[in-house]
């Protein structure tokens, strides 16, 4: 079984601010981990992923998160915050394409507030 | 990537009625699934269409309320059926490639029982 958690509902952080947005997964089998952005009123944008291979990957926007297994954590992060990034984070997990058919286990999620 | 269109965006329904929510997708995929959002809450799995055979749900979804049809790899419907204001929220499609670990979302369906 696989499950995720997102400390923190809702973050606020100043315009220029770092974002700093925490998941830590669950899972039986090595992980693929995701972040997820939603807008208010539209689908689900995927911002970056990890599978396998180097454990720093970097997304759009000048989103990046780090895949540590030691830690079993997958922490969002942007350098320097922008009023368009104010939105819904989701991290997900899955179990692969073989073990769980890509079927996605997501967090609660954690609203975004930029601030100026 | 895959593009994935759903159908209607949003709906005001009676309780009692049903609804069924189209989604197309713009290439060939595996696999194909429907997520819940309820107001203010996470996405929830509740099944994953499988192309010519019955859908296979989640703990707590079942197939009398939630129908679902796949009849080609681009194509699947979800259908609520006898809604009640329960079942108000935000319906999802997403589809997935062969290649591990991409899944794609549609815009949603935002649904009102009334």
């Amino acid at each position: 079984a696989q499950s995720v958690t997102q400390l923190g509902s809702h973050v606020s952080v100043s315009e220029g601010a770092l974002v700093l947005l925490r998941c830590n997964y669950s899972s039986s089998v090595p992980p693929y981990l995701f972040w997820y952005v939603q807008y208010p009123n539209q689908g689900l944008q995927l911002l970056l992923k990890y599978t396998t291979g180097a454990t720093l990957v970097k997304g759009i926007n000048g989103f990046e998160a780090e895949f540590k297994k030691s830690e079993t954590s997958f922490h969002l992060t942007k350098p320097s915050a922008h009023m368009s990034d104010a939105a819904e984070y989701f991290c997900a997990v899955s179990e692969g394409f073989t073990g769980g058919g890509n079927k996605l286990t997501f967090g609660t999620g954690t609203q975004l507030k930029v601030e100026l | 990537s895959a593009v994935i269109s759903q159908k209607p965006s949003r709906d005001i329904c009676q309780r009692g009625t049903s609804l069924t929510i189209q989604c197309q997708v713009d290439s060939q995929v595996t696999m194909m699934f429907w997520y819940r959002q309820q107001p203010g809450q996470s996405l929830t799995l509740i099944a994953t269409a499988n192309q010519g055979s019955e859908a296979t749900y989640e703990s707590g979804f079942v197939i009398d309320k939630f129908p679902i049809s796949r009849p080609n790899l681009t194509f699947s419907t979800l259908t609520v059926s006898n809604m009640s204001p329960e079942d108000s929220s935000i319906y999802l499609c997403s589809a997935a490639s062969a290649t591990p670990a991409e899944a794609f979302f549609g815009q949603g369906t935002r649904l009102t029982v009334v």
